[in-house]
């Protein structure tokens, strides 16, 4: 158990629709980094927070967005959600978001857009 | 850039063989290196990271060796069990976002 909580463990929705994937990081923890894992694109980066402040930016579609909150949850929100977006999405957290430091991986959260 | 190349699974072992999975990465600077580990249905669990060149990795009898003369990270385990089996992810992290290989496949069977 990483320590890392992140709900729910699966989604099922349909396309158009929008969807919030919530993750708790490691207590102490105060970056957070969401990732998308699909069969055909592999394990991208997507977005990294640090303390509430967007950090690092990645593969992430403008359709999507996320947060980080004072108590340290981040959330990522998905919209107008396309087949395309079904995939494992997997949030992890680090002790200052500093280069190079470990990343502690959550369970994921399984997507399914119909 | 900074990218990571893995050997192509899927990978099948009898139990107690020796096991390699090959990386080599292209980074500028000096990043760390990691292996993650998927077992089936969970997330992904570090198994080892080395931050800087000739550091050894190790954990669970799993090894790897950061080689910067080959820019490789090769995962290695003299005596592989069932309970190995799982997708073995080879990253780096030059900076804040970290880049993985495309994941290797590893069956051990009994």
């Amino acid at each position: 158990d990483s320590g890392v909580t992140q709900t729910p463990k699966h989604l099922i929705t349909a396309t158009g629709q929008r969807v919030t994937l919530r993750c708790s990081p490691r207590s102490g923890d105060l970056s957070v980094y969401w990732y998308q894992q699909s069969l055909d694109q592999g394990l991208q980066f997507l977005i990294q927070y640090y303390n509430g402040e967007e950090r690092a930016k990645g593969n992430i579609l403008e359709r999507f967005s996320a947060q980080q909150f004072p108590d340290l949850h981040s959330e990522l929100n998905l919209s107008s959600l396309e087949l395309g977006d079904s995939a494992l999405y997997f949030c992890a957290s680090s002790r200052r978001g500093g280069e190079q430091e470990t990343q502690y991986f959550g369970p994921g959260t399984r997507l399914l857009v119909l | 850039g900074n990218s990571v190349t893995q050997m192509e699974g899927p990978v099948t072992l009898s139990e107690e063989a020796f096991l390699t999975i090959n990386c080599t990465y292209t980074a500028t600077g000096y990043p760390s290196l990691f292996w993650y580990v998927q077992y089936p249905g969970e997330g992904l669990q570090l198994l080892l990271k080395a931050t800087k060149a000739d550091d050894k990795g190790s954990n669970k009898g799993f090894e790897a060796t950061y080689r910067k003369e080959t820019t490789s990270f090769h995962l290695e385990k003299g005596s592989v069990q069932v309970s190995d089996s799982a997708v073995y992810f080879c990253a780096l992290s030059p900076s804040n976002d970290m880049r993985f290989g495309a994941g290797t496949r590893l069956t051990v069977k009994p």
